[in-house]
């Protein structure tokens, strides 16, 4: 089955500067990539996803690179802010008959003042 | 417009008890999945169903587990004879179609067997 790696498994950036969280997976066929955010007693908020057919995804201060060849994605976040402060999964979607997920081991983010 | 929902949000059973958790997904979505999540660790996925029909279960322990999501009422997620290896955050996804949909999260259940 798919396998995905993440790392790093804590960062703790500045405010103001940027954070980038790596995710590598296993199946060449797969073709979804979301990245969802978990704050403390919540679930997991969706807050940017790619599709297999782009390399690159955009949104304000979030952005997500993928690289089909070497099977490695990748979150961006630009200018954080305290509030970024969460854990961030990365997760992957194959083309089976089944809609499942399967996720990073996350990481936590802590953004200082 | 109201999001995934569950409840309920914790619940407490001793070993040997039933957990029943419930998940309504949002409106108009017609598919919904099952994961579950040990303490810092990723999610991991159990069931997907669509109304009356289990799809995919493979992520489900064999026994003692059990997914439902009927045509009237909500996805229920039962659990006979706890034990506290069973002890997790499980969360219920939503999505309007299938394959290639999004999925939307509910705030989830935390399950404690004592």
């Amino acid at each position: 089955g798919e396998n995905v790696e993440q790392h790093p498994s804590t960062l703790s950036v500045q405010e103001g500067d940027s954070a980038v969280i790596k995710c590598t997976y296993s199946d060449s066929a797969s073709n979804y990539f979301p990245w969802y955010k978990q704050e403390l007693g919540k679930g997991p908020q969706l807050i940017i996803d790619i599709r297999s057919n782009v390399g690159e995804k955009k949104d304000q201060r979030i952005a997500v690179t993928l690289n089909k060849t070497a099977k490695h994605f990748s979150l961006h976040i630009t200018e954080t802010q305290p509030e970024d402060s969460a854990v961030y999964f990365c997760a992957v979607r194959g083309t089976g008959t089944a809609s499942k997920l399967t996720f990073g081991t996350g990481t936590r983010l802590q953004v200082t003042l | 417009n109201a999001g995934v929902m569950q409840n309920p949000r914790h619940l407490v059973r001793r070993r040997g008890q039933e957990a029943r958790l419930r998940c309504s997904p949002m409106k108009g979505h017609s598919h919904v999945y099952w994961y579950r999540q040990l303490p810092e660790e990723g999610l991991k996925f159990m069931v997907y169903l669509q109304k009356e029909n289990i799809i995919d279960e493979s992520g489900m322990p064999k026994e003692r587990f059990s997914a439902e999501f009927p045509k009237e009422g909500p996805s229920i997620l039962r659990i006979q004879q706890v034990v506290r290896g069973d002890s997790a955050a499980y969360f219920c996804a939503s999505s309007p179609q299938g394959k290639g949909e999004t999925q939307y999260f509910g705030p989830g259940t935390r399950l404690l067997v004592l």
